[in-house]
């Protein structure tokens, strides 16, 4: 079975300051996916990563999949309040199968 | 464009009793999931329709947990009879099935109480 390791689980940082979160697994995935959900709301992609190596920007936020496509991170510059959230990360793996991992809980204070 | 839309948005049960969730997925969207989130975990897929077939219903406790998708459009989930542990948000997502990326577009989400 497939699994996506997340972390760390909880974030709390203050404003300002920079981050990173990972998202991890032993095998290999065709693509991955990064969502972040709010409090009552379902998750809203973010970004999709399919190449080994690629790197994407988002803003503040900066997305890169491994060379080997079995790994992921997640790097946050300069913080603010508005980023906190519920962050998951989504693979689809070789047999077409989508496995989210359990999220990262970022708290961003004022 | 509007979204993926589900109903009702919070339900509270005892256990034992059935419930159904309603989802409306993106106009063109041909593909549809059925997702479980329990309180502090990552969604866990129940159900994925292509159309109005099912894919992918390895996670669905079919003794409890039935789901269909009528005509390729909307979906109904149902439980009958809820226990405890299904009590966590039910998460209805689409896709546009035209390429290998499964981007996916989800709905707000019914939480579920079972008493």
């Amino acid at each position: 079975t497939q699994l996506l390791e997340q972390s760390p689980q909880f974030l709390s940082i203050q404003e300002g300051e920079n981050l990173t979160v990972y998202c991890n697994s032993s095998s290999v995935f065709s693509s991955l996916q990064w969502y972040r959900q709010e409090p009552g709301e379902g998750p809203v992609l973010l970004v999709t990563v399919v190449t080994g190596g690629e790197v994407k920007k988002l803003k503040r936020l900066t997305f890169q999949f491994g060379d080997a496509r079995k790994d992921s991170s997640l790097h946050i510059t300069a913080a603010q309040p508005g980023d906190t959230g519920l962050y998951l990360c989504a693979g689809e793996s070789r047999d077409d199968k989508i496995i989210f991992g359990k999220g990262t809980r970022l708290h961003i204070l004022p | 464009e509007a979204g993926v839309a589900q109903s009702p948005r919070y339900k509270i049960i005892e256990k034992r009793q059935s419930v159904a969730f309603w989802c409306n997925p993106i106009s063109g969207h041909a593909t549809l999931y059925w997702y479980q989130q329990i309180l502090g975990q990552g969604p866990k897929l129940l159900i994925q329709f292509q159309n109005n077939g099912v894919v992918d219903d390895s996670q669905l406790p079919k003794d409890r947990f039935s789901a269909e998708r009528l005509k390729g459009v909307d979906s109904t989930l149902k439980i009958q009879p809820a226990k405890l542990e299904d009590s966590a948000v039910y998460l209805c997502a689409s896709s546009f099935s035209g390429g290998r990326v499964y981007e996916q577009y989800f709905g707000p989400g019914t939480r579920l109480t079972v008493t």
